[in-house]
């Protein structure tokens, strides 16, 4: 079946240290997405990329990064720059904003 | 800043209800808009879409309403499941992204 995955489920980091979470599709979409989510909150864009080796900032881009060599794959490095990284991270992939997205089971990350 | 926003953050109702869900948004050339069901620890999951030159769009148990004279939409939910119990968001093109609201947790009680 076609999905999109994120691993792992639970991270924890310690303070300083730079994380990367996994984001794969097999859906054959072209934009893949990262969103932040706190707890009673709605979802706040991190990065986006349309194509491969592009990719653009969202509202909150500081303190993470993000890579896109491959179609399939759209990891999301949040470094030591990220002062409150405590969050749910949801992934998401869409053939374009008007199909709306099929979005991961997301990954929380913890800082201990 | 422009952008969906849901009127209530928590609605509860009883098994069997129908359920009703708002969102209001601020603009008027938003021509797409989506409603995803987000369960406890997992990621939203869509439910239905409808686009501005429809007013109503019906799916399994769900209709979503569009007013665009006030910008408000509604997602309506009948004979409402102990499982229909999650955050519900409504989210809206910006760009080249989705914007979401806040999200609206449906309690449903036997």
């Amino acid at each position: 079946d076609g999905g999109i995955t994120q691993s792992p489920k639970y991270l924890f980091r310690k303070e300083g240290q730079n994380v990367t979470l996994s984001c794969e599709q097999n859906l054959n979409h072209d934009a893949m997405y990262w969103y932040r989510q706190d707890p009673g909150q709605g979802l706040r864009l991190i990065y986006y990329s349309q194509i491969v080796n592009d990719f653009q900032k969202g509202d909150i881009a500081e303190g993470y990064s993000v890579s896109r060599e491959k179609k399939e794959s759209f990891p999301l490095t949040v470094t030591s720059a990220q002062k409150n990284p405590t969050a749910f991270y949801l992934c998401a992939s869409s053939q374009g904003t008007r199909y709306g997205y099929t979005f991961g089971s997301g990954t929380r990350l913890t800082v201990v | 800043g422009e952008s969906v926003g849901l009127h209530l953050p928590t609605l509860s109702v009883q098994e069997g209800d129908n359920s009703i869900i708002n969102c209001a948004y601020s603009n008027s050339a938003s021509d797409y808009f989506i409603w995803y069901k987000q369960e406890s620890g997992k990621g939203p999951q869509f439910i239905i879409d409808i686009r501005s030159n429809m007013d109503k769009r019906q799916g399994q148990r769900v209709t979503v309403l569009l007013n665009k004279t006030v910008k408000h939409l509604s997602l309506q939910i009948a004979a409402t499941q102990p499982g229909d119990s999650a955050v519900y968001f409504c989210a809206e093109p910006q760009g080249t992204a989705l914007i979401f609201g806040k999200g609206t947790t449906l309690s449903v009680s036997s």
